[in-house]
């Protein structure tokens, strides 16, 4: 039973524009969530992360928000360049990590 | 720098063979973890160590067993390789163990195909 969910496999977005990727979380013992970035033949790269105590975390393109009450989190993108074309997971941490299946996101010139 | 490296990139197995994928870091983390990625499933943990001579069962451990006698290696193995293991196998790493808020480091892969 898969605790961490991404339930869009795919965003196709316009450079410039916002790119919010969405994930939803089951075990509210997860006291830290992460976004991972990942291109192909390549292992994923931590992105940016978010403790349980706080509802926003912004670094430079990158803002996450969670919103506890609804066990969701969600990236958001700004503005969204080609280069951040990449498959996106979720991660949630307790005493090991678990990851939700990936959205690919891919960002048209 | 090497961070963490994983051999071999690439096998092929006979279903009932076994192997070993290997994983070492040199970043003296005492946390380390193997994943594997699936179509639609995203990654999926198998084992993870919280420090030397301490291991502990993921999310999909049947069929694999590990060992972590030393910080910088934990090697994966495969006793009898069946074909539902065909997958790509990442290793990782992090300074936390307990309570994981620290970012992993992940190797670049093994991809495992088992005919």
């Amino acid at each position: 039973d898969q605790q961490v969910k991404q339930n869009s496999p795919s965003l196709s977005v316009q450079e410039g524009r916002i790119s919010i990727l969405n994930c939803d979380y089951t075990n509210s013992m997860f006291d830290y969530f992460l976004w991972y970035k990942k291109y192909p033949a390549e292992g994923p790269t931590f992105l940016i992360s978010i403790s349980s105590i706080k509802d926003k975390n912004e670094d430079g393109r990158f803002t996450v928000f969670l919103n506890k009450s609804a066990k969701h989190l969600s990236l958001h993108i700004v503005p969204s360049q080609p280069g951040d074309s990449a498959v996106y997971f979720c991660a949630a941490s307790e005493n090991d990590m678990r990851f939700g299946a990936g959205t690919r996101l891919t960002v048209k010139p | 720098n090497a961070g963490v490296t994983q051999t071999p990139k690439f096998q092929v197995l006979k279903t009932g063979q076994s192997m070993t994928l290997q994983c070492a870091q040199d970043m003296n983390h005492e946390y380390m973890s193997w994943y594997r990625q699936d179509p639609g499933m995203g990654l999926r943990l198998i084992h993870y160590s919280v420090g030397a001579g301490i291991t502990d069962q993921g999310e999909v451990p049947n069929g694999y067993n590990v060992s972590r006698s030393t910080t910088e290696d934990f090697p994966l193995r495969l006793l009898s390789a069946a074909p539902s293991q065909t997958s790509v196998y990442f290793c990782a790493s992090s300074y936390a163990a307990g309570s994981l808020n620290e970012k992993l480091f992940f190797g670049s892969g093994t991809q495992l195909s088992v005919l």
